[in-house]
């Protein structure tokens, strides 16, 4: 069964870099997307971007100016970083694995599981 | 802020039936599958329905997905206490290179 778990600081100062790691087990990284994700305190999700096994990228366009994901395979591992943090960048960021299916009408559906139980990153000087 | 929009509560009591909407848009719902996902307070989300209507193992049959056009829906029948929790329906959408979007989230009740 996979389970991914994130690990980093829980508090980064206003300015500086966010970086967190998202570890895999029970499976490989290969033939997978692998998502981040965040919820701010008692607000909505919002999608951060993905990582396809052989390195592609794919961010959202609001973060994209500022957000880099990397994978690790050796270490069945995952990477955010996120640079010149607000404020506003405080959330519980979660990892999730993402699949790409296409329906018989051919659309394609992007969705994920399973997701790792989050870690909440505050961003206060 | 998300474009694709939930209302944000819906209650019922026990054993009732209960309907949460997604409304999206040509480049997203219009044109990719709509997934549904269950937060419990506290938790992270778990996938609920994906691919418009299927359910992954070990969810119940009450919980049921369509899509018609811009907009998806949920359905929850036999409405269940452990059922109270937040809701997201979530995207692919394909303006901007592409990106994902989950909805508003919608929070369910049960009375």
């Amino acid at each position: 069964q996979v389970q991914l778990q994130e690990s980093g600081p829980g508090l980064v100062k206003p300015s500086e870099t966010l970086s967190l790691t998202c570890t895999v087990s029970g499976d490989s990284l290969s033939l997978y997307y692998w998502g981040w994700i965040r919820q701010p305190p008692g607000k909505e999700l919002e999608w951060i971007g993905y990582i396809y096994y052989t390195g592609s990228t794919y961010y959202n366009p609001s973060l994209k100016s500022r957000v880099t994901i990397s994978v690790d395979t050796s270490k069945n591992q995952f990477s955010l970083k996120l640079i010149s943090v607000t404020a506003a960048d405080t959330a519980v960021y979660y990892c999730a694995r993402g699949k790409l299916r296409y329906t018989t009408s051919g659309s394609r559906s992007h969705y994920f599981d399973p997701w790792g139980q989050g870690t909440l990153v505050t961003v206060s000087s | 802020q998300s474009v694709l929009t939930q209302p944000p509560s819906a209650s019922g009591t026990p054993g009732q039936r209960v309907t949460i909407s997604c409304s999206g848009s040509s480049s997203n719902i219009g044109s990719s599958a709509v997934n549904w996902y269950q937060q419990f307070p506290g938790t992270a989300p778990k996938l609920l329905i994906f691919t418009n209507d299927q359910r992954p193992s070990g969810v119940p049959d009450r919980f049921s997905g369509s899509k018609s056009g811009t907009s998806a829906s949920l359905a929850i029948s036999g409405l269940q206490s452990d059922d109270e929790a937040d809701y997201y329906c979530a995207s692919w959408d394909d303006s901007l290179n592409g990106f994902y979007v989950f909805g508003t989230g919608t929070k369910v009740t049960v009375l």
